[in-house]
C-alpha cells in the first residue's frame, strides 16, 4: 500500500516549455486534489476531482490544466511554463464520506521554470 | 469567508516544554477542523481533527481546542520532542465542501 505517490520528484524547466505531473492513489479514494506550496502560503488548492469523470477549479487555477484518468490517476499539466509557476506541488486524495475531509498527501514535486 | 489563519509564523521551545499552536477561522459556519504537520522535505501528515460539536479532543500528546464564540482552535503539544519540529496547519472546508483550505502554518523549533 503506497498511499499517494507523485512523479517526478524534482523538475527544472524553461520558460514556455509544458510537463504532466503525475499522482496515483491506491486507497480507492473517490476525491482527489493538486496544490501548490510557496514560501509563507500555506497550500493553496490549484484543481480539485471529487469523483473520477469531474474535475473543478481551486484557488489558484490558471495556467494548469488536468485531468482524471481513471479513479487512480489526476494529473496535473502545465501548457507553457512561466516563472511564477516555480513551486511545490502536493497531490491529495480523500475518501467518500464528505464529512470525512482527512487527505493524504503525496511526497510533492518539485518545480522550478528558469 | 473562508479562511483560517495562524497566529504566529514561528514558535520555538525547550524539549520537555508544552506548545502551543493557534489558529484563527472566519467562516462562523466551519463545523470541521483539521490540524497537519508537514516536516521538511514531505508532504502534510494528518494530526487530529475537531467537529464543532465539540470544545476539545485528545490525542497522543496532542489536544485540539476549539472556541466557537472567538472562532479559535489551538494545538496544543505535550511534552515537545525534536522530532515535532515541523510547520503545522490548520484547515476547514471550503463553503461547498468539497475541499480544504488551508492557513499558512506555524514552524515550531524544538531545541534540546
Amino acid at each position: 500500500n503506497a498511499g499517494v505517490t507523485q512523479t517526478p520528484k524534482f523538475q527544472v524547466l524553461k520558460t514556455g516549455q509544458s510537463m504532466t505531473l503525475q499522482c496515483a492513489q491506491d486507497m480507492n479514494h473517490n476525491s482527489m486534489y493538486w496544490y501548490r506550496q510557496d514560501p509563507g502560503m500555506g497550500l493553496r488548492l490549484i484543481y480539485y476531482s471529487a469523483s473520477e469523470g469531474t474535475t473543478d477549479k481551486g484557488e489558484v487555477p490558471n495556467g494548469y490544466n488536468v485531468s482524471r484518468l481513471n479513479k487512480r490517476e489526476f494529473s496535473l499539466r502545465l501548457e507553457s511554463a512561466a516563472p511564477s509557476q516555480t513551486s511545490v506541488y502536493f497531490c491529495a486524495s480523500s475518501g467518500l464520506d464528505i464529512r470525512s475531509y482527512e487527505q493524504y498527501f503525496g511526497p510533492g514535486t518539485r518545480l522550478t521554470v528558469t | 469567508g473562508e479562511s483560517v489563519g495562524l497566529h504566529l509564523p514561528t514558535l520555538s521551545v525547550q524539549e520537555g516544554d508544552n506548545s502551543i499552536i493557534n489558529c484563527a477561522y472566519s467562516n462562523s459556519a466551519s463545523d470541521y477542523f483539521i490540524w497537519y504537520k508537514q516536516e521538511s522535505g514531505k508532504g502534510p501528515q494528518f494530526i487530529i481533527d475537531i467537529r464543532s460539536n465539540m470544545d476539545k479532543r485528545q490525542g497522543q500528546r496532542v489536544t485540539v481546542l476549539l472556541n466557537k464564540t472567538v472562532k479559535h482552535l489551538s494545538l496544543q503539544i505535550a511534552a515537545t520532542q525534536p522530532g515535532d519540529s515541523a510547520v503545522y496547519f490548520c484547515a476547514d472546508p471550503n463553503q461547498a465542501g468539497t475541499a480544504l483550505i488551508f492557513g499558512k502554518g506555524t514552524t515550531l523549533s524544538v531545541s534540546s
